[in-house]
């Protein structure tokens, strides 16, 4: 049980900004909120993370809402390459703790 | 330049037999850990280890047993096969959070094994 809440399912054109929303509403104050990615028949592959503050990456930004009950994946610009199951998921940030993914949001890109 | 791997690629079996997945690293983390992906693409830990020790063990049947001969391998060994088994398997690294290396837990994961039991 990955306690998120992310659509199945999203699409998007090509070199348009694209918007992940994840809903994490049960997080407790020290969990950090962390974004993968998994591109067909690859292993998952780290996005970003973040804690309270928005947080950007030459990958992508993580919009997190003020009272850490939901964040946003922000592509900028996304390419064909960009077409993945995104998951976002909680993570004590300490340890040896693993991840816990669920279903994710497959996203689509058009050209 | 492989920083996660993980041999078989696929492994295809009948049941009731004994198979191993293998996992190296060249990242030179001190915590790996291992994964089961569901048909329903559910990724959930199964045992994490930090130097060689144990450090989380999930609710896992006995008949898989994890060994860690040095940081850089975990290796996944499971007895007595079930059609349950089926999935694909993760092998995944990264420096231990809170540690002196760093305050969080960016993991690599390995390319995956396809395990069919038949």
């Amino acid at each position: 049980d990955a306690k998120t809440t992310q659509p199945n399912s999203m699409e998007s054109n090509e070199e348009e900004p694209v918007h992940l929303p994840c809903n994490h509403s049960t997080i407790s104050g020290t969990d950090y909120i962390h974004w993968y990615r998994q591109l067909p028949s690859q292993g998952p592959e780290y996005v970003i993370h973040g804690l309270t503050s928005n947080v950007n990456n030459r990958m992508a930004s993580l919009a997190i809402a003020e009272d850490r009950k939901s964040s946003t994946l922000i592509l900028h610009r996304a390419t064909l390459r960009d077409a993945a199951v995104y998951y976002c998921t909680r993570h004590s940030g300490g340890g040896a703790d693993g991840l816990t993914f669920g279903k994710g949001t497959h996203l689509i890109i058009q050209p | 330049d492989t920083a996660v791997s993980q041999t078989p690629k696929y492994l295809v079996t009948q049941m009731g037999n004994d198979k191993s997945i293998k996992c190296e690293q060249n990242l030179g983390h001190d915590t790996m850990y291992w994964y089961k992906q569901d048909s329903k693409k559910f990724l959930k830990i199964m045992f994490s280890y930090n130097n060689k020790e144990l450090i989380i063990n999930e609710t896992v049947p006995n008949r898989f047993s994890p060994k860690s001969p040095d940081k850089a391998h975990l290796n996944l060994h499971i007895n007595s096969l079930e059609l349950g088994d089926s999935a694909v398997y993760f092998c995944a690294s990264s420096e231990l959070a809170g540690g002196p290396k760093g305050s969080y837990n960016e993991q690599f994961f390995g390319p995956g094994t396809r395990l069919t039991v038949l």
